[in-house]
């Protein structure tokens, strides 16, 4: 089963637009969502990451917004650009579990055209 | 600068011989530290936890004994895959967990060929 639904599984986008990835979850132990940026042949860097404790984190252009009450976290990207072209993966883990066991979304593949 | 250090980067190998990835913690100590496989275009899988001074564990459907973990200091683990065929080509990523934040830093990954 799925613990992370993630959402489009490819987005294209024009340069300078909004990029918007969702992602839910299930598991009301989750407490911890980051967010991950892929380039081909590279592994995974930690992009942003949020804490229920808040509904909104800005990291320059990269925003996450959450929804406890609906379980949702969506990541969205202002002002794409083509060196932003990449697959996200948002995931969420438990404290209580074990310390740093990620449930990873299936990934979005981004391509923003120039 | 990196938190994780993976070697090596890409690897070809001949079937039925075995192939040893390193994964270095950097920058903490580290007494968990993670392997993901990941196949073209899909997300990562979990394969197992390696623990410092322990046995690792393994997912459901991963075999021990084809996957060897050792992770015998607080910055080293090693993932050793035995007698490799062809299907264990894949792109393997290992991953350390920051105690205090819980934040999971990755490799850049090894690319495994077998021939």
């Amino acid at each position: 089963q799925q613990q992370v639904k993630q959402s489009p599984q490819s987005l294209i986008v024009q340069k300078g637009g909004i990029s918007i990835i969702n992602c839910a979850y299930e598991n009301t132990a989750f407490d911890y969502f980051p967010w991950y940026q892929q380039f081909p042949g590279k592994g995974p860097a930690l992009l942003i990451a949020i804490r229920p404790d808040v509904s909104e984190k800005k990291e320059g252009r990269f925003t996450i917004s959450f929804n406890k009450s609906a379980k949702q976290f969506s990541l969205h990207i202002m002002d794409s650009q083509p060196g932003d072209s990449a697959t996200y993966f948002c995931a969420a883990s438990s404290r209580g579990s074990t310390l740093g066991r990620l449930y990873f979304g299936r990934g979005t593949q981004l391509t923003v055209w120039p | 600068g990196a938190v994780v250090s993976q070697h090596p980067s890409r690897v070809i190998c001949k079937s039925g011989t075995s192939v040893k990835i390193e994964c270095r913690s950097l920058d903490f100590q580290a007494t968990t530290m993670f392997w993901y496989r990941q196949f073209p275009k899909q997300s990562l899988m979990l394969m197992a936890t390696s623990n410092e001074g322990s046995k690792a564990t393994y997912e459901q459907g991963v075999e021990k004994d084809k996957f060897l973990i050792n992770h015998a200091s607080l910055t080293l683990s090693t993932l050793t895959v035995t007698s490799a065929h062809p299907e264990d080509s894949s792109f393997y990523i290992c991953s350390v967990s920051r105690l205090n934040t819980g934040e999971l830093f990755f490799g850049e990954g090894s690319r495994l060929t077998v021939l």
